[in-house]
């Protein structure tokens, strides 16, 4: 069936790095657009960044620019983020989801937990 | 950057009551806006996008209406299920913001 699951969460202490993965299964991973979406505990949902079908187009939120870099690799059907420089305030659930262009995030990983200490 | 604003942020109601939820957009979006639902612990669920096309497999319960700035996401008549919290989502420029949330419980 259609599915993301990521991976890589944990406790890292602050000024370090981390890389979550995203491994999609179920449906051809080359041809969406893919995000990372957080949601710090109790907090709504914040959008990170997107990465094109075409693994070269990027976006990111003003609050990861510069220190989370979006990437994929179609061949293995896997998304990634690598986040350096880590804060307090990147303390968050953190969601992959794929995207069929203008028709929302339509199907997302179940999260992996990211615990930045200080 | 386009900023979302959802009204209410917490709505009480009864099973079987009709709800709505306003999203206001600070500029203009046509119709590139997207509803979740989301329940505790739970990935986020898209109900509509679109502003008002129903996703696969959503009940025919939830409607959503709208363009440019300001939209609707209406349940009709609720059920034990919907109680959860709710958000929108700008598609259609980066970043794609979410409002702050709408968590509707039960009266």
């Amino acid at each position: 069936q259609v599915q993301l699951v990521e991976s890589g969460g944990g406790v890292v202490q602050s000024g370090r790095s981390l890389r979550l993965s995203c491994a999609a299964s179920g449906f051809t991973f080359s041809t969406y657009d893919m995000h990372w979406v957080r949601q710090a505990p109790g907090k709504g949902l914040e959008w990170v960044a997107v990465i094109r079908y075409d693994e070269i187009n990027k976006n990111y939120a003003d609050s990861v620019k510069g220190r989370f870099t979006i990437s994929r690799d179609n061949s293995k059907k896997t998304l990634y983020l690598q986040m350096n420089s880590l804060r307090a305030e990147d303390t968050a659930v953190y969601y992959c989801a794929r995207d069929p262009v203008g028709g929302g995030l339509d199907i997302w990983g179940q999260g992996t937990m990211v615990t930045v200490s200080s | 950057d386009i900023q979302l604003t959802q009204s209410p942020s917490f709505l009480s109601a009864s099973v079987g009551d009709k709800v709505t939820i306003t999203c206001r957009a600070s500029q203009g979006i046509g119709s590139y806006l997207a509803w979740y639902q989301q329940k505790p612990g739970k990935a986020p669920k898209l109900l509509i996008y679109a502003a008002s096309t129903l996703q696969s497999g959503v009940p025919s319960r939830f409607s959503g209406s709208g363009s440019g700035t300001e939209f609707t996401l209406t349940v009709s008549s609720l059920q034990p299920e919907d109680f959860a919290t709710y958000y929108c989502q700008q598609l259609n420029s980066y970043p794609q913001g979410f409002g702050q949330g709408t968590r509707l419980e039960i009266k």
